[in-house]
């Protein structure tokens, strides 16, 4: 059972914006930093965002991702088909003797 | 070129034993911290454990803490996760993963993952 919370699935058409949000704690968000992956069936986990807004060398500008307080969230602008995939917020969580945690998960879904 | 490649997996029954190996290559390996996820089928990811550089400091998820042991052997450039009392929910594909790094400092995120490995639980 997750303590970081995502909407289960997001949607929109070729070109659009769409953002994930991602919902903690004083214990995790609230005081280390959150990462992105985008998952696609049958491949390794991308990460997409570290460091709350920092985008490995090769990912698009596309993906952006911010912080605020104890939330979090992920935009995708200029949605191509091939961003259609479960994407996943992640953070190391004080409050859990150390323990690293993913969030629910989102499908995005392009239509 | 850092890669990391998994195996072990296999068909287990419940209340056996598998240990999975994730050998490494392209970086370091004595100088980061090492991880398992899986994502168990229809699921999302789940972290599960994770080993300091010189595997004197280790952490686990709850679900899977006193049945898993995670270990590591530097001068195999290789980590491992010894399964215990498997169950039928620990049934999942297990990655290992290494945290991305660059100018000289560390994130948390998890930039370096293997292809996976599948562990099935099942009579």
């Amino acid at each position: 059972q997750s303590v970081l919370t995502q909407p289960p699935s997001a949607s929109g058409t070729p070109g659009q914006r769409v953002t994930i949000s991602c919902s903690g704690s004083s214990s995790n968000i609230g005081s280390n930093t959150v990462n992105w992956y985008q998952h696609l069936p049958g491949t390794a986990p991308k990460l997409l965002i570290y460091s709350n807004n920092q985008r490995p060398s090769g990912v698009p500008d596309r993906f952006s991702g911010s912080k605020s307080g104890t939330s979090a969230s992920l935009a995708i602008s200029g949605l191509q088909s091939e961003d259609e995939a479960d994407y996943y917020c992640a953070a190391w969580d004080d409050g859990l003797n150390g323990l690293y945690v993913f969030g629910t998960g989102t499908k995005v879904t392009v239509l | 070129e850092v890669q990391l490649v998994e195996s072990g997996g296999a068909l287990v029954q419940p209340g056996g034993s598998l240990r999975l190996s994730c050998a490494a290559s392209g970086f370091t390996f004595s100088s980061y911290w090492m991880h398992w996820v899986r994502q168990a089928p229809g699921k999302g990811l789940v972290w599960v454990s994770r080993i300091n550089e010189d595997g004197t400091g280790t952490r686990y998820a709850d679900s899977v803490k006193g049945r898993f042991t995670i270990s590591r052997d530097n001068a195999k450039n290789t980590v491992y996760l010894q399964m215990n009392s498997l169950r039928a929910e620990d049934t999942a594909v297990y990655y290992c993963a290494r945290v991305y790094c660059s100018g000289g400092s560390c994130s948390s995120g998890f930039n370096y993952w293997g292809q996976g490995t599948l562990v099935t639980v099942s009579s």
